[in-house]
């Protein structure tokens, strides 16, 4: 079956503008996971949701970051006056709801502030 | 805060040697887990290791978990250019808790 899925890819955008990045997480997974990962850093927990609900979102660095999942599946990450240093790669993962369920990463999103 | 420091941060060794990577903390793990993560994808996970002391071998590959549960190794017996990457521990600090603490990383490039 598919694995996770992030769009884009890629993005550019310029300083202090709005930006949403989407995952679609592997089919029957209700817990996900974004994550931060700056150049040469490993990733950075943001924000967990078990099912529609963030179940811990103590990662998230301030409130200008945002993430829903309203129907249980596909989640998007909103960034608001986005700034230089929130230039990263963005990791979606996705797992099953068992305690120690491997969590499948994408292939991220590579964001860059202009 | 809570950190695993990974070292060395670089390592370019030629192919067909043997390596060792660590991953360290100042505090006790419930399980940790290794990742290998290559270039514009995400981290793949290699194993985890759950018990003190525990250790776990997948193919040329060997991972040990420290007693205290506060320290792993990865071993990498004839490197070959495929093993080539970024080399990532991981941990949650309590049992139930899904958050992934990650490591620093280790660049691993064997040459050929």
């Amino acid at each position: 079956g598919a694995g996770v899925s992030q769009t884009p890819s890629n993005k550019v955008t310029e300083k202090g503008k709005y930006v949403e990045l989407r995952c679609d997480p592997i089919s029957g997974h209700t817990a996900l996971y974004w994550y931060r990962q700056s150049l040469g850093q490993g990733p950075e927990f943001l924000i967990y949701f078990q099912g529609t609900g963030a179940a811990d979102d103590s990662g998230l660095p301030n409130d200008r970051f945002f993430a829903v999942r309203p129907e249980g599946s596909v989640s998007t990450l909103k960034i608001q006056r986005t700034e230089r240093g929130d230039s990263a790669v963005y990791l979606c993962a996705s797992s099953l709801s068992l305690a120690g369920a491997t969590q499948y990463f994408g292939p991220g999103t590579r964001l860059t502030v202009l | 805060t809570q950190l695993l420091e990974q070292s060395p941060q670089f390592l370019s060794i030629q192919e067909g040697e043997n390596l060792t990577v660590y991953c360290n903390s100042s505090s006790v793990f419930s399980s940790l887990q290794w990742y290998r993560q290559e270039p514009g994808e995400g981290p793949v996970l290699l194993v985890t290791v759950v018990t003190g002391g525990e250790v776990k071998k997948l193919k040329r590959l060997t991972f040990q978990f420290g007693d205290a549960r506060k320290d792993s190794s990865l071993h990498i017996t004839a490197a070959q250019p495929g093993d080539t990457g970024l080399y990532l521990c991981a941990g949650p600090f309590n049992f139930g808790n899904e958050k992934l603490t990650f490591g620093t990383g280790t660049r691993l490039t064997i040459i050929p």
